[in-house]
């Protein structure tokens, strides 16, 4: 199966500044990643599909200009978290994974902004 | 839309059975299952994709029935460590491994 690795597991902010959160899929060539975003006690939310080599596909209701994707290599994608607040602060968690079979989730990113 | 779980939570004691609920108005593509621990990545347990599939190992089984609307989660004996809070999830737009997750049901299995 896929590792994937996620980086930074924790990242404390201060509010107006911009965080980066990096996915990387070490043994499997992911033209696609999901980005994840998960509030306390709540479920994960999908907030946006990262595609190699293109734009990412946004979820309704998240905004693309603050929550930039770069999908540059088929093992890397980035999360940047543009101008946070501390209504940001949650769980991020990104998934590679084959249609019809286990998604590979990383480790996840809490992020506080403060 | 978003599946529904039932039971929102759950308290069993070291032994005890439990079922978990997936439901969805429309007939899903698939159905997996993720049991997640604070602060941590959900842990896959299994994934459900024709009607009528029962799949199991060791004391957990799960079900997908025939419509493809409903998912059950079987917990045999429970132990420790299966504490923590249970998702279904289904993919968005065929086999894309794009999940919706479910409402989530929260487990804590004690002494």
């Amino acid at each position: 199966g896929a590792v994937v690795s996620q980086h930074p597991s924790r990242v404390i902010c201060k509010s107006g500044t911009s965080v980066k959160i990096e996915c990387r899929s070490l043994d499997f060539q992911a033209t696609t990643m999901f980005w994840y975003r998960q509030f306390p006690k709540q479920s994960l939310m999908l907030m946006a599909t990262s595609n190699e080599g293109s734009k990412a596909t946004y979820e309704q209701g998240v905004e693309k200009d603050k929550f930039l994707i770069n999908h540059a290599s088929l093992t890397l994608s980035t999360l940047t978290v543009t101008s946070a607040h501390p209504e940001d602060s949650s769980f991020y968690i990104c998934s590679v994974g084959l249609g019809g079979s286990k998604a590979f989730f990383g480790q996840g990113t809490r992020l506080t902004v403060v | 839309q978003q599946p529904v779980q039932s039971p929102q939570a759950v308290i069993l004691r070291e032994g005890e059975d439990a079922v978990i609920n997936c439901s969805s108005s429309k007939a899903l593509y698939s159905v997996h299952w993720y049991r997640q621990k604070h602060g941590e990545a959900p842990v896959f347990l299994m994934i459900l994709l024709k009607g009528g599939e029962q799949k199991g190992h060791d004391k957990i089984s799960a079900s997908f029935n025939e419509k493809k609307q409903q998912s059950s989660l079987y917990l045999t004996a429970s132990q420790l460590s299966y504490s923590g809070t249970y998702f279904c999830g289904t993919e968005m737009g065929g086999a894309t491994n794009k999940l919706i997750f479910g409402t989530g049901t929260l487990l804590a299995v004690q002494p």
